[in-house]
């Protein structure tokens, strides 16, 4: 079986510009959570969706956005990118309906702003 | 403010030796605990999960939980050079959003 798909896999953006990461979960999950991880830091929870509703936020604003399709796949858009945006994003797949159960990630896609 | 903390090493062992990688979190209600390793320009991949108190064995892998002390640990028996990758401890109480330490950097030397 196929393990969770991330596209793409590297990503160079401008200060300013929009991004959009997309994320396919292990076939039967229904749950896809986004993490930010920076250099020397564990993952950072961004957001959950389980059935296509968001179920989980994170700390981080409102330039973060994301949704999740009917076949469980999703998409974390980010807007207005900073410079601090460069990181690992990482997409995580659960059988459960909330963050807590056992989650399996992504590749990630590494992102860096400039 | 929820908080894991894991020593972040480096923590040296040799090849065949016990590793053993400590984590404590500060939300009493937290209720489920994960150990996820992350070899370097990898992504976390889950090796360990325990909900209850005592220990769970897998393989050369067991954690073992202390809710009333408030830690989680893992032992590597046995340890490989190719168990050299940095270990996240995972955390989540009451609002089911996960909590990660920052890792503790393994490394098995031959």
């Amino acid at each position: 079986d196929a393990g969770v798909t991330q596209s793409p896999t590297h990503l160079i953006k401008t200060r300013g510009q929009h991004v959009t990461l997309r994320c396919s979960p292990i076939s039967g999950h229904k749950s896809v959570s986004w993490y930010q991880q920076v250099l020397g830091q564990g993952p950072q929870f961004i957001f959950q969706y389980y059935e296509k509703e968001e179920r989980g936020r994170g700390n981080f604003p409102d330039r973060f956005s994301a949704r999740q399709f009917p076949n469980y796949s999703s998409e974390l858009n980010v807007n207005a990118l900073l410079l601090g945006d460069s990181a690992l994003y990482l997409c995580a797949s659960s059988s459960g309906r909330v963050p807590s159960y056992e989650q399996y990630f992504g590749p990630g896609t590494r992102l860096t702003v400039t | 403010q929820k908080e894991v903390e894991q020593n972040s090493g480096p923590l040296s062992v040799p090849e065949g030796a016990i590793a053993s990688l400590n984590c404590t979190y500060s939300d009493r209600g937290s209720q489920s605990f994960f150990w996820y390793r992350q070899y370097s320009g990898k992504s976390p991949e889950l090796i360990m999960f325990i909900y209850s108190n005592g220990d769970k064995e897998d393989g050369r892998f067991t954690a073992q939980l202390n809710k009333a002390s408030q830690y989680v640990s893992l032992l590597i028996r046995d340890s490989q050079p190719s168990d050299s990758a940095t270990y996240l401890c995972a955390v989540t109480g009451g609002s089911y959003i996960p909590t990660f330490g920052r890792g503790t950097s393994l490394i098995v030397h031959p």
